[in-house]
């Protein structure tokens, strides 16, 4: 059963508009969310984080919203760059500090 | 830093061979991670080591699939005897405490 959820396998967006990639967790002692990129033949590389205590947080163009009421969250890229072309994974983590993952976003910014 | 080093990138093998992936975690890590990535299921935890003893194999998929840990510097996992349902792509990650994981570039297994 999967605990961190995202629904759109993929999202094409124009250059310059904004990207918004979502992510569901069904696991309430879940307090830190982490959304990772992943070019092709590459790792994944961290991109940003949050915590449960705050509700937004922000570096450069990439913010992601934490909504812990409805066990959701997401990443905003603003503008988007053919360059974010990437799968993008949502992950969570409890007391443990072991990450539980998504199944990856695909996102296409076409020029 | 070199980053997580994995090897091979690509392995490409026969059903019923023995295959084995190998990593060097980032120097001064304690905690080091060994994921599957498929299109079904996507990044999937396979077994995790804190200072070179494993404390979750849960998601290791059966017995065929095993990994040690000798010391802090290197890992393997092994899969005897390989089947086609094994192919994916598996990573390697590692991370000091409470930090953020960094992956390696991962080895892309191919079993005919």
């Amino acid at each position: 059963d999967q605990q961190v959820k995202q629904n759109s396998p993929s999202l094409s967006v124009q250059e310059g508009r904004i990207s918004i990639l979502n992510c569901d967790y069904t696991n309430s002692m879940f307090d830190y969310f982490l959304w990772y990129k992943k070019y092709p033949a590459e790792g994944p590389t961290f991109l940003i984080s949050i915590s449960s205590i705050k509700d937004k947080n922000e570096d450069g163009r990439f913010t992601v919203f934490l909504n812990k009421s409805a066990k959701h969250l997401s990443l905003h890229i603003v503008p988007s760059q053919p360059g974010d072309s990437a799968v993008y994974f949502c992950a969570a983590t409890g007391g443990s500090y072991i990450p539980t993952f998504g199944r990856g976003t695909s996102l296409i910014v076409h020029p | 830093d070199a980053g997580v080093i994995q090897s091979p990138r690509h392995e490409v093998t026969e059903m019923g061979q023995e295959v084995t992936l190998r990593c060097k975690p980032i120097s001064g890590h304690n905690s080091l991670f060994w994921y599957r990535q498929t299109m079904m299921r996507g990044l999937e935890l396979l077994i995790y080591f804190n200072n070179n003893v494993p404390i979750d194999d849960s998601g290791m998929p059966e017995d065929r699939f095993s990994a040690k840990m000798p010391n802090a510097s290197f890992s393997t996992l092994k899969i005897q005897p390989s089947e086609p349902r094994d192919s994916a792509v598996y990573f390697c990650a590692s991370k000091a405490g409470p930090d953020t994981q960094y992956f390696g570039p991962g080895t892309r297994l191919t079993v005919l």
